[in-house]
This record gives structure tokens, sequence and C-alpha cells, in this order.
């Protein structure tokens, strides 16, 4: 079966760093996506990494490795804002977009 | 750009009332769009994939009595739910991907917040 973890939740301080992994077993990979989702709004797009290492993004760095079936997010200079879950998701062989259950990030003041 | 518009954003009717929900793609073509449902504190469930002037394509487990898809144009795709009942209230989210390649990443409506009494 197909299968992408994440952690549930994680709570960071303003201002600070914060690392949110991603692991994943699916059949085939064309790219893999993160999204930030607030609390009753729809996701909007982070980033897509289909090669190896680390793509930067102003505060936001997206990183893969394909042979270990890994991803991070990396938030760095933590804002409020920041609250929200971020969404894992992984293309497999058909394209198919298979999403992992999000992780709600807590940032504290 | 790639911005889609989703309406209504908020519905609230009675139980057996069926309720339709618009997608649109303001700024590009969309030859592909995506319907999902999510309940609250879980991910995102992909209901069907629309493809213009084609049959959706339905996921496992999803009704397409219950749930009519049209996506008559290039920038136009509407769910309807028919003869909703309390179990149909969720959040009906769309997206929509530009171009052919199926690897671009799926831009986001609002959202519908559907609530039935």
């Amino acid at each position: 079966g197909q299968n992408i973890d994440q952690p549930t939740e994680m709570t960071a301080t303003e201002g600070a760093i914060v690392q949110i992994n991603c692991t994943y077993q699916t059949s085939g990979f064309n790219g893999l996506f993160w999204y930030q989702q607030h609390a009753g709004e729809a996701p909007t797009f982070l980033s897509y990494n289909v090669l190896d290492g680390l793509e930067e993004k102003g505060r936001f760095s997206s990183f893969l490795s394909r042979s270990k079936g890994y991803s991070y997010l990396l938030l760095k200079e933590l804002q409020m804002k920041d609250s929200a879950s971020y969404l894992c998701a992984v293309l497999d062989s058909n394209y198919q977009l298979i999403w992992g259950a999000g992780t709600k990030l807590i940032i504290k003041p | 750009g790639a911005v889609v518009s989703q309406h209504p954003s908020w519905v609230i009717c009675k139980s057996g009332t069926s309720v339709k929900i618009e997608c649109r793609s303001l700024d590009f073509q969309a030859t592909t769009m995506f319907w999902y449902r999510q309940f609250p504190k879980q991910s995102l469930m992909l209901m069907a994939t629309s493809n213009e002037g084609s049959k959706a394509t339905y996921e496992q487990g999803v009704e397409k009595d219950k749930f009519l898809i049209n996506h008559a144009s290039l920038t136009l795709s509407t769910l309807t739910v028919t003869s909703a009942h309390p179990e149909d209230s969720s959040f009906y989210i769309c997206s929509a991907i530009t171009g052919g390649a199926g690897n671009q990443p799926q831009h986001f409506g609002d959202g519908t917040r559907l609530s039935i009494l």
C-alpha cells in the first residue's frame, strides 16, 4: 500500500527554527509537495521537490532524499502566522497525489 | 497567477436539498480539476478527478449518483451534492492544475463549508 507519515503535531517558539519530517512509501515517485493549510482554509502551495537536495525559498526550505523516502520542511524565523497545518503529498507513478495527514504546527510567543 | 475561485464559501440547508458548488479557474485553463472533502482535523480526501469534456473519475467509495460532477469548460467544474443529509456536512475543496504536465502543483479554491441540518 501507499503510505505517508508525518508527525501529528509540533510546537515551536516564535523566532525559532522548526523541521517537519515526512517519510513515504509509494508506488513510484514523481515528486513531493508541501502545502500550508490554515484552519478553516484551503491549502496553499509551498514547494515541490523531485531531485535530491535542498530547495530554499525565503524562510522556508524543503529537502528531499529519494533513496531514503524522506523529506523535511524547514521553517526559519518563525512567526505567529506560521501556525497552521503542513501537508506533505507525493506524486506516485500514475501521477496520483497521495496526501499525508498533515502536521499541526503551534507557535508560542 | 493560477487563481481558483470557489463558490459558495458557506452553505447551510435542510436535509434533502441538493447543493451545487462551483469551481472556476480565473486566469488559466484547467484541463484537470480535483474535488476533495475534509472532515475536522483530518487530511484531504480525494473524491474525484474531473477532466474537461469527459466523465469524472471517482475514488473508491464515493457515490457517483450522490456527488455529480460536471466539467463543461476549461474554466469551470461543478459539484452537486444531491439530496444532502447531515452526514454530508463537510468542507469541500476544489483544485486545478495548469498545463498537461502531471507534476504541476494543484491550486486550491477557498473551499465550501457545507452544513446540512
